[in-house]
């Protein structure tokens, strides 16, 4: 069976401060994922990585940066982290563009 | 305009029954993915079926089979047998063609709660 972890299931930091999520998958897959779940507004995509070292930017990826220094470490950094920026994070990798992608079991994040 | 619809933000059935959650999606690509996921409470997100837009015939998986109407751009998840178990939150999603990285869209999801 794929098994994502995420680091964290919850975390509490303050304004300001630098967070980082980290993300591992044992599959050995290609692409991995990061989304944000915010209730009435769906999972959204921060960012994707198809490969160790690149990313792309998905649909909100403000006040985001990530990084894949090994294929199976995916990391989500939140710069400065504001109040905003809680919510859910859930973390995704898959085989291939068209595989199914499998998640995490999230990271709740409270910013105070 | 949004391009994954499900129209049923709760539904009940009741334990053993069969339960359908809608979902339709709007695409201009002819190479798509269609996935659904469940959500339990305790937040993690469970792949359940997947049918691509070329597969000829209706995916299933276990009690999970997807009802594919192309035409209808409609992709529901039927349930057989329900089960306490399968009180969850499900998401339909969409992956469309192209160099869009396998970027999944998600609906808003439909919480569903099997009775006993």
């Amino acid at each position: 069976d794929v098994k994502v972890t995420q680091s964290s299931r919850y975390l509490v930091k303050r304004t300001g401060e630098k967070v980082f999520l980290e993300c591992v998958q044992d599959m050995d897959h290609e692409n991995m994922f990061w989304y944000r779940q915010d209730p009435g507004l769906g999972l959204r995509l921060i960012y994707f990585s198809y490969d160790v070292k690149m990313k792309e930017k998905g649909d909100i990826p403000e006040g985001y940066s990530v990084s894949r220094e090994k294929k199976e470490r995916f990391s989500l950094i939140l710069e400065s982290a504001s109040t905003n920026q809680t919510s859910m994070y859930l973390c995704a990798s898959s085989l291939g563009l068209y595989q199914p992608q499998h998640f995490g079991d999230g990271t709740r994040l409270s910013i105070l | 305009a949004q391009k994954i619809t499900q129209t049923q933000p709760g539904m009940f059935v009741q334990e053993k029954e069969a339960v359908t959650l809608d979902c339709t999606y709007d695409t201009s690509d002819q190479s798509y993915g269609l996935f659904w996921y469940k959500q339990p409470s305790s937040g993690e997100m469970i792949f359940l079926i997947y049918q691509g837009s070329y597969d000829e015939q209706n995916a299933t998986e276990g009690r999970y089979s997807l009802n594919f109407q192309k035409a209808r751009k409609s992709a529901n998840l039927v349930i057989s047998a329900s089960q306490l178990g399968d009180s969850a939150m499900y998401f339909c999603a969409m992956r469309e063609g192209g160099n869009q990285g396998g970027k999944l869209i998600f609906g808003q999801g439909t919480e569903l709660s099997v009775k006993p």
